[in-house]
């Protein structure tokens, strides 16, 4: 059964570091790998997908890479901003279909 | 392009009544979609699967008789929480996807807070 945690649970930065959130998976016979952020008492938003063949993706500020034969994803912020502030999770198909396996999230706040 | 909506956004009921939620997806066909529960601080869990015409997929510990859905067009999907109480009370988010369109991705709607009395 594919499992998926996330660290750290929370994390609170000033405004400008880069900063870096982690995921790891227990079934590395993963096809793809996402990033969401979700703000509170919102929906979720696409950030980042990462196929099984890729090692990482980019989208402006983000980057996320992916080693699926150590289970782990990162995701990595640069130059943080207040904006930033939400919840970031992470997900992978579970159980050989469409279906995602999501992590707790971890809860980011950027200070002005 | 690809937007989900879900209304109602929140509701607030009585313990032992019926709710209905619903989830469209606005500018596509979705040929799947698929219900998630969150409860505070957790993760998003899947409740079940559901393809235009055929009946949902429930995934393990999931009440189907509870938690009633039905996808009866391409464009739309219902979960109706039936007899709900107080432990019912959570987010419920849908998402839709169509494997033509883009195999590997759902998109999620808003979601729905129920909250129940």
């Amino acid at each position: 059964k594919q499992e998926v945690t996330q660290i750290p649970a929370a994390l609170s930065v000033p405004e400008g570091e880069n900063l870096v959130l982690n995921c790891s998976f227990t079934d590395s016979a993963i096809y793809n790998l996402q990033w969401f952020r979700q703000d509170p008492g919102k929906g979720l938003t696409s950030l980042l997908l990462i196929q099984s063949s890729q090692r990482e993706q980019t989208s402006g500020r983000l980057n996320a890479s992916l080693d699926k034969s150590s289970g782990r994803s990162t995701l990595y912020i640069a130059a943080s901003q207040p904006g930033d502030s939400a919840t970031y999770l992470c997900a992978v198909p579970g159980g050989g279909s469409e279906k995602l396996v999501f992590g707790k999230g971890t809860k980011l706040t950027v200070n002005p | 392009g690809a937007v989900v909506s879900q209304h109602p956004s929140w509701v607030i009921c009585k313990s032992g009544t019926s709710v209905k939620i619903e989830c469209r997806s606005l500018d596509f066909q979705a040929t799947t979609m698929f219900w998630y529960r969150q409860f505070p601080k957790q993760s998003l869990m899947l409740m079940a699967t559901s393809n235009e015409g055929s009946k949902a997929t429930y995934e393990q510990g999931v009440e189907k008789d509870k938690f009633l859905i039905n996808h009866a067009s391409l464009t739309l999907s219902t979960l109706t929480v039936t007899s709900a109480h107080p432990e019912d009370s959570s987010f419920y988010i849908c998402s839709a996807s169509r494997r033509e369109l883009s195999p590997d991705t759902q998109y999620f709607g808003p979601g729905t807070r129920l909250t129940v009395l």
